[in-house]
């Protein structure tokens, strides 16, 4: 069993919907990571978090310690939005443990 | 801006070829990282340096070595390359290794074993 998990794997929906991805961990954190890779490959960090939400645009992060689970929301989604998106958790020294991404299209 | 910058967006390389991948960080950083993306796996950590001349294995470092000889430079180098390597491979920097700051990464190198 992954340490990591995200769901849902793959979503696709429609310009202007609003967007939850979910991610559920089991190890120990300091940090969860919320990271946006683009089709070609690179990867850009969108979020570090340890506690509470985060806001930067239309994108929202929040953590919640107690349950181990941390959630992404993007509202008014846009073409643009189209990505991977992947939950890493790191638990100090700089060991992370990333999910397996889910694949977000958003269709105009 | 942090920029990391690897040495190919692509490459495609024969099964037993030493093959090396090269990653430049231009802030600093003391942290370097190579990690290899592949479906359904998500990143996996190959090997990771916390300075010059320094390096720990990571998850998966069968196969392949590491080589930092200057701050800005993390080379991954696969000794004989096989089949089973081909991937997408990805570097990442990042400044302080106990405060859980963000790794940037580079645009990847995806290569092909043939």
């Amino acid at each position: 069993k992954n340490e990591v998990e995200q769901s849902p794997q793959n979503l696709t929906a429609q310009e202007g919907e609003f967007i939850t991805i979910n991610c559920s961990y089991s190890v120990g954190i300091s940090a969860l990571h919320w990271l946006q890779q683009h089709p070609g490959g690179g990867i850009v960090s969108l979020f570090m978090l340890s506690s509470g939400k985060k806001k930067h645009g239309r994108l929202i992060a929040t953590i919640n310690i107690q349950e181990k689970h941390s959630s992404l929301h993007i509202t008014a989604s846009h073409p643009r939005d189209s990505a991977v998106y992947i939950c890493a958790a790191s638990g100090g020294y700089q060991k992370v443990t990333f999910g397996t991404g889910t694949k977000l299209q958003v269709i105009p | 801006d942090v920029k990391v910058t690897q040495s190919s967006r692509y490459l495609v390389k024969r099964t037993g070829e030493k093959v090396f991948l090269e990653c430049v960080q231009d802030m600093d950083h003391e942290n370097m990282f190579w990690y290899r993306q592949d479906p359904g796996l998500g990143l996996r950590l190959i090997y990771f340096s916390y300075d010059v001349k320094m390096k720990e294995k990571g998850d998966i470092p069968e196969g392949y070595s590491v080589s930092r000889e200057k701050k800005e430079r993390f080379s991954l180098i696969l000794e004989s390359a096989s089949t089973n390597q081909t991937s997408m491979y990805l570097c990442a920097s990042s400044s302080d290794s106990h405060s859980n700051q963000p790794q940037h990464f580079g645009d990847g190198t995806r290569l092909s074993i043939l």
